[in-house]
């Protein structure tokens, strides 16, 4: 059965300051997904990753895949205010197949501080 | 937000009583889901559907039922409301996009079950 831990899940940064979200999963995959929260709205995709050592970013945001150690990683880079929301990893249940069902994490908190 | 609608966006109800909520999509996506989403949780999948009349059950589908009879329309079905089935109820497509699938997500619906 896939279970996907994500840590920590309650985060408070200073603006400026540098910080990873992980994202492990226990059992093989090759598509894993992050979205973002913003309170009291629903989910919006932030990326895709589908092989091992995929790394895409997106401003202050970026993402890696690591398919043998099954972790993937969200990293923050210099936080600034707007990017405070609660940002969930899921993983594809299906390995080597066709659309499978995701698997998400409890989410990351991230509160990013003046 | 894809194209993706729900209703109610709200409902309060007492426990014991039938609710049904909907979800609708305005293009013709093969697969729709429903997930859950309680605090510490995450988002947990309650059933989803890969075609007209074609469903399956999620991780947390006790005391939930669905119904696909077109396309465009998902439907959740809580028979008999349990206040244990309290919680933000959210419906996503998923968007093939050359090698991977992706999903998108509604923009929920909280029920309060009294």
């Amino acid at each position: 059965e896939l279970k996907v831990e994500q840590n920590p899940l309650f985060l408070s940064m200073q603006e400026g300051k540098n910080y990873t979200i992980y994202c492990n999963y226990s059992t093989t995959s090759d598509r894993l997904y992050w979205y973002r929260q913003d309170p009291g709205k629903s989910l919006e995709s932030l990326f895709v990753l589908l092989s091992n050592g995929a790394v895409k970013q997106e401003g202050r945001l970026m993402a890696s895949l690591d398919t043998k150690a099954r972790l993937s990683t969200l990293h923050i880079t210099a936080a600034v205010h707007d990017l405070s929301a609660t940002y969930f990893c899921a993983v594809d249940s299906n390995y080597g197949g066709s659309q499978g069902n995701l698997i998400f994490g409890k989410g990351t908190k991230l509160s990013v501080k003046p | 937000d894809a194209g993706i609608t729900q209703s109610p966006r709200h409902k309060v109800t007492e426990t014991g009583t039938p609710v049904t909520l909907r979800c609708h999509q305005t293009e013709n996506h093969r697969y729709m889901y429903w997930y859950r989403q309680d605090p510490g949780h995450g988002l947990r999948l309650i059933h989803y559907s890969y075609g007209v009349k074609d469903t399956d059950k999620g991780e947390v589908s006790d005391g939930y039922s669905v119904s696909r009879s077109k396309t465009e329309d998902f439907l959740l079905t809580l028979e008999s409301a349990t206040s244990s089935q309290t919680s933000v109820y959210f419906c996503a497509i998923s968007v093939k996009g050359g090698l991977y699938n992706e999903q998108f997500f509604g923009p929920g619906t909280r029920l309060t079950v009294l």
